[in-house]
């Protein structure tokens, strides 16, 4: 149990073009989905927080217009790079936190496999 | 803001223990997890601590001080397979909000 799937897993696009990437949580419901990227051998930089039904909560930096985020059910949420540049591309990883699953003291978190995105 | 601090890399034999040194500066802070990252892969979950103190699982364990704001993981009888990048990770004002250190790559040899 406890699998979240993104997609497409990776993608090439033209300079301009709008990309979306779906994270699915396949068999829970998430009480708070989250959008991360990840530059090549460097960390998992935060970008957004979402919950089901309300406006994304984006990170100092992140530009809101340009990284559209949908949270439309408790098990998907969806990230749109509109207009994208080359500069935008990146490994974009999303989470979902399990609704009444801790490890410890925090809800788990659990990862999808992450989106490769190539702007040309 | 969040800073976070972590080796770059380590490389460590077969059979040997490793500990993974991570300081943090942060407001709000609530916790400090864990997580495993294969290349190209997803992280993966290993370890949290909230408390101050030593949690053990298995060949891993990671400790939490406070008042220091550092901890560490430590892994133990290292494998081929525990190659790989780990990330210390701060959660924020119980929101559940994660704020990644930058990794260390850890090369398990022969």
């Amino acid at each position: 149990g406890a699998v979240v799937s993104q997609h497409p897993s990776w993608v090439i696009c033209k300079s301009g073009t709008s990309v979306k990437i779906e994270c699915r949580s396949l068999d829970f419901q998430a009480t708070t989905m989250f959008w991360y990227r990840q530059f090549p051998k460097q960390s998992l930089m935060l970008m957004a927080t979402s919950n089901e039904g309300s406006k994304a909560t984006y990170e100092q930096g992140v530009e809101k217009d340009k990284f559209l985020i949908n949270h439309a059910s408790l098990t998907l949420s969806t990230l749109t790079v509109t207009s994208a540049h080359p500069e935008d591309s990146s490994f974009y990883i999303c989470s979902a936190s399990r609704r009444g699953h801790r490890d410890g003291g925090t809800d788990t978190q659990y990862f999808g496999p992450g989106t490769r995105l190539t702007v040309l | 803001g969040q800073s976070l601090e972590q080796p770059s890399e380590v490389t460590a034999v077969e059979g040997a223990i490793v500990q993974i040194n991570c300081t943090y500066q942060t407001s709000g802070f609530y916790g400090l997890s864990w997580y495993q990252q294969h290349d190209g892969g997803a992280p993966t979950f290993l370890s949290y601590n909230a408390l101050d103190g030593l949690e053990e699982t298995g060949r891993f364990s990671s400790f939490l001080s406070r008042s220091d704001s550092y901890g560490y993981l430590l892994l133990q009888e290292l494998q081929m397979k525990d190659s790989a990048s780990y990330f210390c990770a701060v959660s924020v004002y119980n929101f559940n909000k994660f704020y990644f250190g930058s990794g260390t790559k850890l090369n398990v040899k022969p």
